[in-house]
């Protein structure tokens, strides 16, 4: 499967706990982006990476939550003492921007539980 | 900031017949792209069919099609011929033309498809 590639799938974890999550994209595309998706509501931009480099932050993104994308491959997020509130789903996108219009491939996603 | 808005929480369809999904975005940019993403039960978002802005005609991908109203600012989704496999939850996303390319996503519709 070449697709957006999500680890792990489904993460319980106690409130305070760090937690990391990771994205493997196409391996090809050169931007990445991390969504947010909480029950009911469509997916919220977060973060994305143009190769290495963290070109855009949402204020969504507290100062507890950190991502990086090294060497421009594979990416991971990071949380900080979870909150109940981080509960969600954490979606991962890749995109190759090459013209104008770049269709974005998405992963399974990594849903999130804090208890 | 642009806004995607979707109304219908829920749909329901029968089995071969046409359903029409709405959806409204605000946005005081003059070009930009909408797009339909379907998102199965456990499964990733896929792209479903994307209109560009400055195009008139709209879009269509073998049953799917769009009914883009610039002016009314207004993107609605019509499935044709409805098959079980269609039923999903389906978002409404719009991107700017910037360097970005992050998506705005609607609340999503939830399509039922009953024999």
């Amino acid at each position: 499967d070449t697709g957006v590639s999500q680890n792990p799938r489904h993460k319980i974890t106690k409130r305070g706990q760090n937690v990391t999550f990771r994205c493997d994209p196409i391996s090809e595309h050169n931007r990445l982006y991390w969504y947010r998706q909480t029950l009911g509501q469509g997916p919220e931009f977060l973060t994305y990476f143009q190769n290495e480099a963290q070109l855009e932050k949402s204020r969504l993104l507290s100062d507890r939550f950190s991502a990086e994308r090294p060497k421009g491959s594979f990416s991971t997020l990071e949380i900080q003492r979870t909150e109940q509130g981080d509960s969600a789903m954490y979606l991962c996108a890749s995109s190759l921007v090459s013209g104008r219009v770049s269709e974005a491939f998405f992963g399974q996603g990594t849903r999130l539980t804090v208890v | 900031a642009q806004t995607v808005t979707q109304s219908q929480p829920e749909m329901s369809v029968q089995e071969a017949e046409t359903v029409t999904l709405s959806c409204t975005y605000d946005t005081s940019e003059s070009d930009y792209y909408l797009f339909w993403y379907k998102q199965p039960p456990s499964r990733q978002m896929i792209l479903v069919i994307r209109q560009e802005a400055y195009k008139q005609q709209n879009a269509t991908e073998n049953r799917f099609s769009v009914n883009f109203q610039k002016a009314a600012k207004s993107f609605s989704l019509k499935i044709s011929d409805s098959q079980l496999g269609d039923a999903a939850m389906y978002f409404c996303a719009y991107r700017t033309t910037g360097t970005a390319s992050k998506l705005t996503f609607g609340t999503g519709t939830r399509l039922q498809v009953t024999l």
